[in-house]
């Protein structure tokens, strides 16, 4: 079952903050951040893990409630290049046949 | 460089015909992974491999196929029982299952008229 991405879209000044969040409402064992720029493939920011575990990019930051099966990916002092649309990824188990992406969040920071 | 590639970048073909579309990883990565992309949407799992010999379908896979003969090489087949093939395709592999990234190729952009 997809997972729920909020806020659709965001439209920030340079050196502004935002917060994306990811939610589902079955229970997760991880959960993926990446980006895409228009026409790019995908690509990866963060994996956080039931359990704690998380390995992404130095200067982003995510967080992961197991319990209320919910992610927010946090993006502070936002440059231009940060605009892109955002999916989260959740997987169910460690087996391979969960997985499925969000439908995403589009940010665009203004200069 | 290690990475994914896919090939052709744009690909263009008349309703009825089937097209084979190109995706080669030397990531040495067990787990591959076919996406469709239509504009404005999100990614939607078309098969999955985690193993050569071995494929699953993912959400959407009726009116496609693949095959994974070797670790490095994951084609995709839209048949002609697509009904709306036009899309961005996207390849991807890992290491394997949930725990691990996933590393996309470029895209090919399909065309059908």
């Amino acid at each position: 079952q997809q997972p729920v991405q909020s806020p659709q879209a965001v439209i920030l000044r340079e050196g502004e903050d935002a917060v994306i969040n990811c939610s589902s409402s079955k229970a997760l064992y991880s959960v993926h951040w990446y980006r895409q720029k228009h026409g790019e493939a995908p690509v990866f920011l963060m994996i956080l893990l039931k359990g704690g575990e998380q390995k992404g990019h130095e200067k982003i930051s995510a967080s992961f409630n197991e319990k209320k099966q919910q992610s927010s990916l946090y993006l502070t002092a936002s440059q231009l290049s940060y605009s892109g649309t955002y999916f989260c990824g959740t997987g169910r188990d460690n087996y391979g046949q969960n997985f499925v992406f969000g439908p995403g969040t589009r940010l665009s920071v203004l200069p | 460089d290690g990475g994914i590639t896919q090939s052709p970048k744009y690909l263009f073909r008349k309703e009825g015909q089937n097209v084979t579309l190109s995706c080669e990883q030397n990531l040495n990565h067990d787990a591959m992974y076919w996406y469709r992309q239509d504009p404005g949407q999100g990614l939607r799992l078309i098969y999955y491999s985690q193993i050569v010999n071995d494929f699953q379908k993912g959400d959407i896979a009726e009116g496609y196929s693949v095959s994974r003969e070797k670790k490095e090489s994951f084609p995709l087949t839209v048949t002609s029982a697509q009904k709306n093939p036009t899309a961005f395709y996207l390849c991807a592999s890992s290491l394997g299952t949930e725990r691990y990234e996933q590393y996309f190729g470029p895209g090919t952009r399909l065309t059908v008229t």
